[in-house]
């Protein structure tokens, strides 16, 4: 069975620090994508990474793929409190997509 | 243009009942998938469609859980003798490309279901 494994689970920062979470499996993924859900809404597509070793920055984001293609991470600088989410990774293959069960983001303003 | 809608938002039935959750995709997408998400979780794939096709349903708990796609458009999903380990929020998302989960997925709200 494929896991995606995120960690941390839950983090409380202060705004205007830095932090990473992040994504792994023993699982190689044709893709991994990242999703911000926010309260009450479905996922929302962040990223999606797809070549070992890609880098992707959206703004203050920054989503690496590993080079295996196992595992991903999320590096997000200088947290604001609108930053304040569920953050999913999802690994997907031609024939099937398996959620992480997410980092729960709270960014203290 | 309009997004993913589902209905009802909220289902409130008692155990035995049966119950049918729909999904309005985006119009034009190709493919329609179907999610389960329990509080504090990432989904959990249970089926997909292309058109009106249903390419896998491995992901459906038991045969308690069908769905169908009848013109390739809007999908109902159906519980049937509905049990308290059902309830659950049920998402639906769709995507315009056939059948691949690489491709951009957008979620509807969900239905929360309820099983007293």
């Amino acid at each position: 069975t494929q896991l995606l494994e995120q960690s941390p689970q839950f983090l409380s920062i202060q705004e205007g620090e830095n932090l990473t979470v992040y994504c792994n499996s023993s699982s190689v993924f044709s893709s991994l994508q990242w999703y911000r859900q926010e309260p009450g809404e479905g996922p929302v597509l962040l990223v999606t990474v797809v070549t070992g070793g890609e880098v992707k920055k959206l703004k203050r984001l920054t989503f690496q793929f590993g080079d295996a293609r196992k595992d991903s991470s999320l590096h997000i600088t200088a947290a604001q409190p609108g930053d304040t989410g569920l953050y999913l990774c999802a690994g997907a293959n031609v024939d099937k997509i398996i959620f992480g069960k997410g980092t729960r983001l709270h960014i203290l303003p | 243009g309009a997004g993913v809608s589902q209905s009802p938002r909220y289902k409130v039935t008692k155990r035995g009942q049966d119950v049918a959750l729909r999904c309005d995709p985006i119009s034009g997408h190709v493919s329609l998938y179907w999610y389960r998400q329990a509080l504090g979780q990432g989904p959990e794939f249970l089926t997909y469609f292309n058109y009106e096709a249903q390419q896998d349903k491995s992901g459906l708990p038991n045969d308690r859980f069908s769905a169908e796609r009848p013109e390739g458009s809007i999908s109902t999903l159906t519980i049937q003798r509905t049990e308290q380990r059902d309830s659950a929020m049920y998402r639906c998302a769709s995507s315009i490309l056939a059948g691949a989960f690489t491709d951009t997925q957008y979620f509807g709200p969900g239905t929360r279901l309820t099983v007293l």
